[in-house]
């Protein structure tokens, strides 16, 4: 089946350094979104990419899908502590298709 | 508008236990969806409703049984609790991007 993995699987990093997680699908995508979950809390959608080599911007966070739609980064430029929680990429193979989730990458913010 | 609510917050069981938590939405998606998340594993889709009337199993059904009782809700079903099902539960319904629930922390001893 669809496998979406991701790395790394945790990083700690000082506030105001940036931050990156990559995403790899077994499998190309029809698109790709990107959700955020808080320590404790439940994941939230943060945007959707869906063409080849898309990239989408929002505040200080980039994000970008692979010219073959295999791949997919998220790029967070000078961490804040509010940047803290689990990063989740999550593909669909098809539009009408369920939501495979990658495996996550932890990101701690040290002030 | 309450989004996504799940049903209850915390639950410990016994082994052989059943129980079930229920999920409501009030967004009118077609879509609703059960998802476990361990340590280390992400979301691991359990089942899946495409449609009131229809569910499919996802990747990791065993043990559990889902029942779309119309188009706001969604319950999942531990028929013999065991210990493997310790997790946190995730209801969520898509529109174009998928709606969490707040979990549900459950432990089976």
């Amino acid at each position: 089946g669809q496998q979406v993995m991701q790395i790394p699987q945790y990083q700690h990093v000082q506030e105001g350094e940036d931050f990156t997680t990559y995403c790899n699908s077994s499998t190309t995508l029809s698109n790709i979104q990107w959700y955020k979950q808080r320590p404790g809390g439940h994941p939230v959608f943060l945007i959707q990419l869906v063409k080849s080599g898309e990239v989408k911007k929002q505040k200080r966070l980039t994000f970008q899908f692979g010219e073959a739609k295999k791949n997919s980064s998220l790029h967070i430029t000078a961490t804040q502590t509010t940047d803290v929680g689990t990063y989740f990429c999550a593909g669909r193979k098809s539009s009408g298709d369920k939501l495979t989730f990658g495996t996550g990458t932890r990101l701690a913010v040290r002030p | 508008n309450a989004g996504v609510t799940q049903t209850p917050k915390f639950q410990v069981l016994k082994t052989g236990q059943s129980m079930t938590l229920q999920c409501a939405q009030d967004m009118n998606h077609n879509s609703m969806y059960w998802y476990r998340q361990d340590p280390g594993m992400g979301l691991r889709l359990i089942y899946y409703s495409a449609s009131e009337g229809t569910t499919d199993k996802g990747e990791v059904p065993n043990g559990y049984n889902v029942s779309r009782l119309n188009k706001r809700e969604f319950s999942l079903r531990l028929e013999s609790a065991a210990p493997s099902q310790t997790s946190v539960y995730f209801c969520a319904s898509r529109n174009y991007e998928q709606f969490f629930g707040p979990g549900t922390r459950l432990t089976v001893l």
